[in-house]
């Protein structure tokens, strides 16, 4: 059974740091593109960011570009994503996501919940 | 990038069929076969119910359709069924290698 588990999520100060991780387990994880896509509070879904296969390429949305870092450890088959300078706005519930046929995903996490606020 | 357009809220009765658009440019939507639907009930994770245009995944049910015409996508739901009552997004790869979504449509059977 495919299974991912985020955690990391919390309450941070704005311009803080936060460190999600995404725990991949029922499948060769090396073997997926990976996604975090967030959703902030009765809101729709936004894509934050993706990594290939290796770690060696990445693509981010511009409103994170500069302050999230998504990476992967594929000895842990774990998903990673380095949160800095928070705002207000990034205030949503993370998920992690399976790549599927390149640009969709098959299996998402649960998802864990981030709060920027003082 | 701009979220993809689609309108906040379609209804319909059982047994019908519903059509949710899904706009964006051809820098996305219009120029690459990389659009993908999902379904998300309310306080769960999203569940992809077509990808790449038209294409089902294993165990979705063969009501839900995808097409694209230009920059416009659509999935089409037929035999409406009280449980697809839900969010449904749409995404589209994009000419920056990113993804976008859609703002949302919100389903409703009455």
């Amino acid at each position: 059974e495919v299974l991912l588990v985020e955690s990391g999520g919390g309450l941070v100060q704005p311009g803080g740091s936060l460190r999600l991780s995404c725990a991949a387990s029922g499948f060769t994880f090396s073997s997926y593109w990976m996604h975090w896509v967030r959703q902030a509070p009765g809101k729709g879904l936004v894509w934050v960011s993706r990594i290939n296969l290796d770690g060696s390429s990445t693509n981010s949305a511009d409103s994170v570009k500069g302050r999230f870092t998504i990476s992967r450890d594929n000895a842990k088959n774990t998903l990673y994503l380095q949160m800095n300078s928070l705002r207000a706005g990034d205030t949503a519930v993370y998920y992690c996501a399976r790549g599927f046929y390149g640009s969709s995903s098959d299996y998402w996490g649960q998802g864990t919940l981030v709060t920027v606020s003082s | 990038q701009s979220a993809l357009t689609q309108p906040a809220s379609v209804s319909g009765s059982p047994g019908q069929s519903i059509t949710i658009s899904c706009t964006g440019t051809s820098s996305d939507v219009g120029g690459y076969d990389y659009v993908s639907w999902y379904q998300q009930l309310p306080g769960k994770a999203p569940k992809l119910m077509i990808y790449e245009v038209n294409n089902r995944p294993s165990g979705v049910s063969n009501r839900f359709s995808g097409s694209k015409s230009g920059n416009t996508a659509s999935l089409t739901i037929s035999g409406l069924q009280a449980e697809d009552e839900a969010y449904y997004y749409c995404s589209s790869f994009t000419s920056s290698s990113t993804l976008v979504f859609g703002g949302g449509t919100k389903l409703t059977v009455l």
